[in-house]
C-alpha cells in the first residue's frame, strides 16, 4: 500500500492559463475524490467517481473545471482558464467499498496551485 | 444539509497537558464521523472514526473521541499531548453509506508549548 499519490505538489501559474492535476488512488480503492481547500478553510467536496463513473459534482466545480478518471485508476483534474480565485491546495482521496476499511477516505498529499 | 462546527479556532496547550478539541454536527440521522489531522503543507491523515457501535473509539497516536448524540458532538481526547501533535485538526461528517463526500469543519489549529 503506497499511499494516495498526486503531482505535481505545487504548481505556479499565470492567470488565463490552464492546469492539469494527476491523482494515483490506492491500488484496490475503486472511488476517488476530489476536494479544494483555501486557506483557514476545510477541504470542499469537488467531485466523485465510482470506478470510472462521475457520479457527484459540487456545484463549486464551474465550467472551466473537468474531472476525469478513463480508465478506473488514476484522475485527472483540468482547470481551464485559470483564475486567481482558483489558488487552493487541491488534495485527492479514495475509498474502498469491501473490506475492514472500506468507506474510509484516505487523501494524498495534495497540490498547492498559485495563480498569479 | 450536513454541517460541522469547529468552535475553537486555535487552541494553545502546554506539552504533557490534556486536550479536548470540539466538533459538533447538524444531521438529522446517524452521522459518520471522522477525525482527520494535517500537518503544513500536507495532506490530511485519519485519526479515528465513527460509524456505528461503541460510541467512544480510539485512534492514531493515543487520540480517542466520543459520539454524544443528545449533544450531537463528536469531541477529540488525548490525555498528556506531544510536541508532535501540533498540527491543524478537522472534523467530518459522512451522510451516506458510501460516504461519496465528507463535509468538513473550519479545522483546530493546535500549538504545544513547552
Amino acid at each position: 500500500d503506497t499511499g494516495v499519490s498526486q503531482d505535481p505538489r505545487h504548481k505556479i501559474t499565470k492567470r488565463g492559463q490552464n492546469v492539469t492535476f494527476r491523482c494515483d488512488p490506492i491500488s484496490e480503492h475503486n472511488r476517488l475524490y476530489w476536494y479544494r481547500q483555501t486557506l483557514g478553510q476545510g477541504p470542499e467536496f469537488l467531485t466523485y467517481f465510482q470506478n470510472e463513473a462521475q457520479l457527484e459534482k459540487s456545484r463549486l466545480l464551474s465550467d472551466r473545471f473537468s474531472a476525469e478518471r478513463p480508465k478506473g485508476s488514476f484522475s485527472t483534474l483540468e482547470i481551464q482558464r485559470t483564475e486567481q480565485g482558483d489558488s487552493a491546495m487541491y488534495l485527492c482521496a479514495s475509498s474502498s467499498e469491501t473490506g475492514d476499511q472500506s468507506d474510509t477516505q484516505y487523501f494524498g498529499p495534495g497540490t498547492r496551485l498559485t495563480v498569479l | 444539509a450536513q454541517s460541522v462546527t469547529q468552535p475553537d479556532i486555535h487552541i494553545t496547550v502546554s506539552e504533557g497537558a490534556s486536550l479536548e478539541l470540539r466538533c459538533n454536527y447538524s444531521y438529522g440521522a446517524t452521522p459518520y464521523l471522522f477525525w482527520y489531522v494535517q500537518s503544513p503543507g500536507q495532506g490530511l491523515q485519519l485519526l479515528l472514526k465513527y460509524f456505528s457501535g461503541d460510541t467512544l473509539v480510539q485512534g492514531i497516536k493515543g487520540f480517542e473521541a466520543e459520539f454524544k448524540r443528545s449533544q450531537s458532538s463528536f469531541n477529540l481526547r488525548k490525555p498528556s499531548v506531544h510536541w508532535s501533535d501540533a498540527a491543524e485538526y478537522f472534523c467530518a461528517v459522512g451522510v451516506d453509506f458510501g460516504n461519496e463526500k465528507l463535509t468538513f469543519g473550519t479545522g483546530t489549529r493546535l500549538t504545544i508549548i513547552p
